[in-house]
């Protein structure tokens, strides 16, 4: 069993729709959460901590559910600049794992 | 620096020639790791490093593949005797130590096509 797991997708979503999607992990030891953003193969870009009381930042809500072990992404208002993959990463002590990524696709 | 630089951009190399690619890691991060990213396949963790040593090295293929973090020096990670299969981008990524909430930033990697 892999240690980060996400849904590969894609997720199609019309511009303006709301799309969520969520990452299990198996280590319940991890700390530290994160959701990063990869356009096209380029390097991976820090869209979000997740934080253990939830947290928002602009139209994007994170969300960390420790005794179900999993974490949340959910976009509100869609726009075309969204569509990228998503990475869930997860964090033990400096030990970074990522899940395979989330691809969304927003179309007009 | 304020960024992870890696270099080169792109590498290419016949099977079976050595490759060496490099990571200079954000100035006043202390750990420093390497993923190696196949296709649209996911980021396959190799090693990481505390300042120079060796942190985590459970990814690392026990063959042909070392890694190396000196002081004053960017971090390397050399292949010897490349083969098909090692096509990949490889990226690296530094973050400050490890408490909560700390991101890691990567590099821009660098894309690795043996022929």
């Amino acid at each position: 069993r892999k240690e980060v797991e996400q849904d590969p997708g894609p997720f199609n979503v019309p511009e303006g729709a709301t799309v969520a999607f969520n990452c299990t992990y198996s280590n319940s030891a991890s700390q530290s959460f994160f959701w990063y953003r990869q356009d096209c193969r380029k390097e991976p870009k820090l869209l979000m901590s997740v934080y253990s009381s939830g947290n928002e930042d602009g139209r994007f809500t994170a969300q960390l559910n420790r005794a179900s072990q999993y974490i949340s992404l959910l976009i509100r208002d869609s726009k075309l600049s969204d569509s990228a993959t998503y990475l869930c990463v997860v964090d033990s002590w400096g030990k970074f794992q990522f899940g395979a990524g989330t691809q969304v696709v927003v179309t007009p | 620096g304020e960024e992870v630089a890696q270099t080169p951009k792109h590498l290419v190399r016949g099977e079976g020639q050595k490759a060496k690619l490099y990571c200079a890691p954000i100035k006043g991060h202390s750990y420093v790791f390497w993923y190696q990213q196949v296709l649209k396949n996911e980021f396959k963790f190799l090693i990481s490093f505390q300042n120079e040593n060796v942190f985590d090295e459970t990814g690392m293929p026990k063959e042909r593949f070392s890694a190396k973090c000196l002081p004053n020096s960017p971090c390397s990670l050399e292949i010897q005797a490349t083969k098909l299969e090692d096509s990949a981008v490889y990226f690296c990524a530094s973050s400050q130590s490890p408490r909560e909430n700390t991101e890691a930033f990567f590099g821009q990697g660098t894309r690795l096509t043996v022929v």
